[in-house]
């Protein structure tokens, strides 16, 4: 199995606009509408920000929005916030495992 | 307000079985979604381990399969996660979380996390 390719590190200054993508393949991302984005401070609880490639749940800022075209998934975040700085996981649903995740973006806010 | 939390030994030996648990509050198992295993190596990215059902059905991840249980008890509102033969590259925060069937909302995505447990292989 491999994991979902990100970059390593995005950055924007506050009010900015900051895009991750997630990379995979037409076993998971390029077949599923079932990518999802996680933002984990350490030491916390992963938080769901994304699901079904677009979608946000319930107290979620709409700052933040997903996208998908093929194989590939993006995550942006808007009007950047000192609270967005965090490390960002992709998901997506897959063949085999049946969830695979990305290897993760530290974003920081300048 | 779902609630989940980890526990279990912090220090496990070579060899030896990786247990934890995962305590459920808010949110009965028994009324359905799945319940996963996740965990993250020290400077690396989430591993998706396996889930199980409120009936004890299950799925694992076929790289930890010959090494994975998972079990669920309905009257204590928990279930857990045993890990065999364990070596260093074992050691990860291991985090549970919950996730919906693709008939569900949110679909085939983790909405509730505990906040992990460290576990060191290590003699």
């Amino acid at each position: 199995q491999s994991a979902l390719t990100q970059p390593p590190s995005a950055s924007g200054s506050p009010g900015q606009s900051v895009t991750i993508s997630c990379t995979g393949t037409s076993s998971d991302v390029g077949s599923y509408n079932y990518v999802s984005w996680y933002q984990h401070h350490p030491g916390k609880a992963p938080k769901l920000m994304i699901y079904e490639v677009n979608k946000r749940p319930s107290g979620v800022p709409d700052r933040f929005s997903g996208s998908k075209s093929g194989n590939t998934a993006s995550l942006t975040v808007s009007g950047l916030q000192p609270e967005d700085e965090a490390d960002y996981y992709c998901s997506s649903y897959a063949d085999s495992p049946l969830y695979v995740f990305g290897t993760g973006t530290k974003v920081t806010v300048l | 307000q779902v609630q989940l939390q980890e526990s279990g030994p912090g220090l496990v030996k070579p060899s030896e079985t990786l247990s934890l648990t995962c305590a459920v509050s808010g949110y009965s198992i028994s009324s359905g979604y799945y319940w996963d295993w996740i965990r993250q190596p020290p400077g690396k990215g989430l591993e998706w381990i396996g889930n199980i059902d409120h009936s004890g059905g299950t799925s694992y991840n076929p790289s930890l399969k010959s090494r994975v249980t998972m079990s669920v008890d309905t009257s204590k509102n928990q279930f857990s996660l045993r890990l065999s033969s364990v070596t260093a590259a074992d050691t990860a925060v291991y985090y549970c979380a919950r996730h919906g069937s693709f008939t569900m909302v949110p679909p085939r995505s983790f909405d509730y996390w505990g906040q992990g447990s460290l576990v060191t292989v290590s003699s």
